[in-house]
């Protein structure tokens, strides 16, 4: 079955380094690749998303390309911020109606000043 | 309001109890999810309801019994809890599209802000 595999955490960074998180998928079909965010106390919020090989998502500094050739969504930021410190989630989609999304297990990552 | 919502952000109770977690979208999606968050597991999809019928149901055990009444409303019914069922309870909804045709059909998911249910 579908499944999604990304980078285990914790992840702890300074402010204003450099981010990635790696995020590789297997599929059955041809899935809609997203990066979820959870910030302390809530539920998940979109970050970004891509729809087809080549795509790149991006959203508040942070981007992903969709890499069909290697089947993965690497997220990456140039600079990160104390704010960003969550719990950040690749996620699947099968181009279906009614089929839900498919997680990785999450990468918590903590940014000290 | 707007968004999802969900009541009550903490629950705790013992086995024996019966409770009831509710969720509420403002967005007019025709799809409602509820996930579990356990701590270093993946969210793992419990149910899902389509247009108010259930087209998804992964296995949960029947202590958890949802209700779908329309379209804006989720309820998931609690009854003889474990331990292992503490958890965060995620709700979500989306608008599915109607059909299969374009290239750029996702589902994209709306979360609340979850219930953390602790059972003793």
């Amino acid at each position: 079955g579908d499944s999604v595999t990304q980078m285990e955490g914790p992840v702890t960074l300074s402010e204003e380094a450099c981010l990635t998180i790696n995020c590789t998928y297997t599929a059955t079909g041809y899935p809609s690749l997203f990066w979820y965010v959870q910030y302390p106390g809530e539920g998940l919020q979109l970050l970004l998303k891509a729809t087809k090989a080549d795509d790149k998502g991006s959203n508040k500094g942070f981007e992903a390309t969709y890499r069909k050739e290697t089947t993965s969504f690497h997220l990456e930021k140039g600079s990160v911020q104390v704010s960003d410190s969550a719990v950040y989630f690749c996620a699947l989609s099968e181009r279906q109606a009614g089929t839900a999304l498919i997680f990785g297990k999450g990468t918590t990552l903590s940014v000290s000043s | 309001e707007t968004g999802v919502t969900q009541t009550p952000r903490h629950l705790v109770m013992g086995m024996t109890n019966k409770k009831s977690l509710k969720c509420e979208q403002h967005l007019g999606h025709n799809a409602m999810y509820w996930y579990k968050q356990s701590a270093k597991k993946p969210l793992e999809l419990m149910f899902v309801y389509s247009l108010e019928e259930r087209v998804e149901n992964n296995s949960v055990p029947s202590r958890f019994s949802p209700e779908c009444p329309n379209s804006s409303h989720l309820f998931l019914h609690l009854h003889t809890l474990q331990p292992e069922d503490s958890a965060l309870y995620l709700c979500a909804s989306s608008q599915l599209p109607p059909g299969l045709a374009g290239g750029s059909i996702y589902n994209e998911q709306f979360f609340g802000p979850g219930t953390r249910l602790t059972v003793l």
